[in-house]
Order: structure tokens, then sequence, then C-alpha cells
């Protein structure tokens, strides 16, 4: 069976730090996806990243940058400077690769920005 | 606006009643997923449709059940409430759900208060 474990609950910190997001999953399937999803205080879900388990490459995108290692089954999130906009919860979440593709989500960590 | 609708946004009912929520998927997408967030249960995928097929099925009670009409939207019917069922219901579509990735969107989410 899948699962995604996100540790950390709740994490706040002052507005301009660096905050990083931690995701460890497990699953018995030898190919994957991983995301990572933004809830913000109205409540949708905005997309951020996928990433397949055989691209191994880390990602940067402006001040986000996702951290994937196979060997500790991690996909860790890191926000640079961080803004009071960032302020939400995170979800990691995993997905097969074949078939229905449904996502198995974390359980979330909600992130406070405080200027 | 990711293109998925879900209607009512919101919906307050008492216990014992029944409510039907729907999803109409972005245009062209044949594949219709339910997720519900609780905060017991976090955020857990329910059910898959595909073309007006069911293709599967995750922790979805045995009072919940869906479908998928020929015009590709979907309702998701919720009975004999409970106070536990009070949670955000997202709908999400993709093209087709199945090989080779494809993304769901997410529609803005339908909140459920049982009283």
């Amino acid at each position: 069976a899948q699962k995604v474990t996100q540790a950390q609950t709740e994490i706040s910190v002052v507005e301009k730090e660096d905050v990083t997001l931690d995701c460890v999953y497990e699953t018995r399937d030898t190919t994957y996806y991983l995301f990572w999803y933004k809830q913000p205080p109205s409540g949708e879900l905005v997309f951020l990243i996928r990433r397949n388990s055989f691209d191994e490459q880390n990602e940067i995108s402006g001040r986000y940058s996702w951290n994937f290692q196979k060997s500790t089954s991690s996909f860790n999130f890191t926000i640079t400077a961080s803004q009071v906009v960032d302020s939400a919860v995170y979800f990691c979440a995993l997905s097969e690769i074949q078939g229905a593709q449904k996502l198995v989500f974390g359980q979330g960590t909600r992130l406070t920005i405080n200027p | 606006d990711s293109g998925v609708t879900q209607t009512p946004k919101h919906l307050i009912t008492a216990t014992g009643q029944r409510v039907t929520l729907r999803c109409s998927p972005r245009s062209g997408d044949l594949s219709v997923y339910w997720y519900q967030q609780s905060l017991d249960q976090g955020l857990q995928f329910l059910i898959q449709y595909y073309n007006g097929e069911e293709r599967a099925k995750g922790n979805i009670l045995e009072r919940f059940s869906a479908q998928q009409f020929p015009d590709l939207h979907s309702e998701l019917n919720l009975s004999s409430l409970e106070l536990g069922d009070s949670a955000l219901y997202f709908c999400a579509s993709s093209v087709t759900g199945e090989s080779s990735y494809n993304e769901q969107f997410f529609g803005p989410g339908t909140r459920l208060t049982v009283l």
C-alpha cells in the first residue's frame, strides 16, 4: 500500500527565513509520481510540482526548490526567503504511474509566515 | 480557474439527511475523481469514474455512492449523514486517468456541514 508521511504538522517562521517541508513516502511500485500541492486559506488545491520517480534531478522554480532522494524515499520542499503569501497548508502526494493514478496525500503541513 | 466546477459551494444539512454534490469536469476530460478532506482522515481518495464507468474505489463508505453521466458530469450522493461526514469534498478531472501522466485538475470544493 502507498503511504505519505509529513511529520511536521505545523511550522511557523518569520518572513524572509528559508523553510523546508519534509515528505517521506512508501510504495511497492518501482515507478511512481510525486507531487506537492498548496492549499491557501481560501481552500482550493493549487498544484505546485510533479516528479517522476526515475528523474531524481532537483528542481528550482523561483523561490521554490524540491529535493527528491529515492534512496531515502523523501521528496522535500524548500521555500527560500519566505513571504507572508506563502502561508498555507502544503500537501505532498504520491500516485501510481499505471492504473487509476489516484493521489495518496500526506496529512499536510500548515506553514505560517509571520511578518 | 481550473475549469472544473462544483456545486453547491456550501451545504448545511442535518444528520440522517441525504445530499448530492455535483461536479462538471473540464471540457474534454473523461475521468472524474472524488476526494474528501476531513479533520479526522485528511485528504483521501473516494472514487474514480472514467467515461461513465467506475474505475477505482478508495475509502468510500457504503452510505456514499457516485455516478458519471453521459455528458460526463458526476454526482456524489451522501446518505444517512453523520456529523463525521462534515468535510470539504473535492472533484478533480483528467483527460484519461490511465497510463502516461494525466494531470488532475481540482475543482474549488463543496464544503458540507452536518449539524
